[in-house]
């Protein structure tokens, strides 16, 4: 199995852009889970989805941010206007179900100057 | 509300044997999960416990007291490859781990 795909590794954008992060999780995952990771606060749970449906988002941030599952093989995080602040590795993560073990994916090094 | 508390870094020398704590106190409990992640790279899987008592495998034991909202992740036989940040997350209401900031671990020769 190819594990949780995340595209791209790295990105690097100027404040005000929009930037858009992609998922692909484990085939037949059935859960998840957006994270954001930074220095201060650690592996923050931003949304999940179960069977393509958002379950909980209250760890989103604010309107700038939003996340779509249109099919059980592919989520966005997006990001619109970007600014420094939302500067964190994203990680990216699946599980069959919601009591199991997950699965995380290489992580987005996003960068807003 | 929902904390969980580790040791921000801990030193250790090869082949020694190491205990990393973690307390919590979260709003229900449907297991804790001690991940491991290298620097650079994504968390992943060491070992979950839901009951309380010590779960083994390998060079690595979890132990959990759920009436004292404590577990801890015993390394043994440390390797230079252990050092890494050792993550405690609990699962609390619904399907959602809530995770701790993190233990730095570093192995010196």
């Amino acid at each position: 199995d190819a594990g949780v795909i995340q595209s791209p590794r790295h990105e690097v954008t100027e404040m005000g852009q929009e930037v858009t992060l992609r998922c692909k999780p484990i085939s037949g995952h059935d859960y998840l889970f957006w994270y954001r990771q930074t220095m201060m606060r650690g592996l923050e749970l931003l949304i999940y989805f179960n069977n393509n449906v958002p379950i909980d988002d209250s760890g989103m941030p604010e309107d700038r941010f939003s996340a779509k599952m249109p099919n059980a093989s592919f989520s966005t995080l997006k990001i619109q206007p970007s600014e420094p602040r939302d500067s964190a590795v994203y990680f990216c993560a699946s599980s069959l179900l919601g009591l199991e073990t997950q699965y995380f994916g290489p992580g987005t090094r996003l960068l807003v100057l | 509300g929902q904390n969980i508390d580790q040791p921000t870094e801990m030193t250790a020398t090869e082949g020694a044997i190491v205990q990393i704590n973690c307390t919590y106190q979260t709003s229900g409990f449907n297991g804790l999960f001690w991940y491991q992640q290298h620097a650079g790279e994504a968390p992943t899987f060491l070992s979950y416990n839901v009951l309380d008592g010590l779960e083994e495998k390998g060079r690595f034991s979890s132990f959990l007291s759920r009436s004292k909202g404590y577990s801890y992740l015993l390394l043994k036989e440390l390797q230079m490859k252990d050092s890494a940040s050792y993550l405690c997350a609990v699962r609390g209401l619904a399907d959602k781990l809530i995770f701790g900031t993190g233990t730095r671990l570093q192995v010196f020769p």
